[in-house]
């Protein structure tokens, strides 16, 4: 089967500072990887797209330059939250497809970020 | 982007009541597939449709889709507090990357 790891599960930081969240595929190559976001009793919203080796593509509203993905290699894609706020504190979600499947996403199990 | 708009949001009811819940777009979809998510885990592939007019069946999971390919739904027969959780119907995006848009979501309570 297709497994994603997320990590961490859990973090608590300090405003201003910053926080990363690690997307691994334990036993496929994805070259895309996808983050969302997720408040309380509401859907996955999509922030980007990874792409192995190239740049994020960013849905229309996610700041760029507070959201850092890098996608360095085809098992591992990071989000970076820049100088956290207390909005920013939400569940953080990954997703990868394996390449070349059609249908095959596999979801990481979050990260629950809180910024005090 | 096209939505995909799901009812009910939410949804309370007792052990053993059947319950539906619908994904609905103005567009056709190429394939449709629906998770469910318990709080603090990431979402779960339960079904992926892909032919119009398909049923499957998961247990006591009913998912059709629409002979227009338009719409979904997914019924449960006899529900049981087990079956509590965030149901999420999704959508590929083939025109952008294969990225994968949600519905809304239907967070369902199933009481003893």
């Amino acid at each position: 089967g297709a497994v994603v790891s997320q990590h961490p599960s859990r973090v608590i930081c300090k405003s201003g500072t910053s926080v990363k969240i690690e997307c691994r595929s334990l036993d496929f190559q994805a070259t895309t990887m996808f983050w969302y976001r997720q408040f309380p009793k509401q859907s996955l919203m999509l922030m980007a797209t990874s792409n192995e080796g190239s740049k994020a593509t960013y849905e229309q509203g996610v700041e760029k330059d507070k959201f850092l993905i890098n996608h360095a290699s085809l098992t591992l894609s990071t989000l970076t939250v820049t100088s956290a706020h207390p909005e920013d504190s939400s569940f953080y979600i990954c997703s990868a497809r394996k390449a070349g499947g059609d249908y095959g996403y596999t979801f990481g199990s979050g990260t629950r970020l809180t910024v005090v | 982007t096209q939505l995909l708009e799901q009812s009910p949001q939410f949804l309370s009811i007792q052990e053993g009541e059947n319950l539906t819940v619908y994904c609905n777009s103005s567009s056709v979809f190429s394939s449709l597939q629906w998770y469910r998510q318990e709080p603090g885990e990431g979402p779960v592939l339960l079904v992926t449709v892909v032919t119009g007019g398909e049923v499957k069946k998961l247990k006591r999971l009913t998912f059709q889709f629409g002979d227009a390919r338009k719409d979904s739904s997914l019924h449960i027969t006899a529900a049981q507090p087990g079956d509590t959780g965030l149901y999420l119907c999704a959508r590929r995006d083939g025109y952008q990357g294969g990225k994968l848009i949600f519905g809304q979501g239907t967070e369902l309570s199933v009481k003893p």
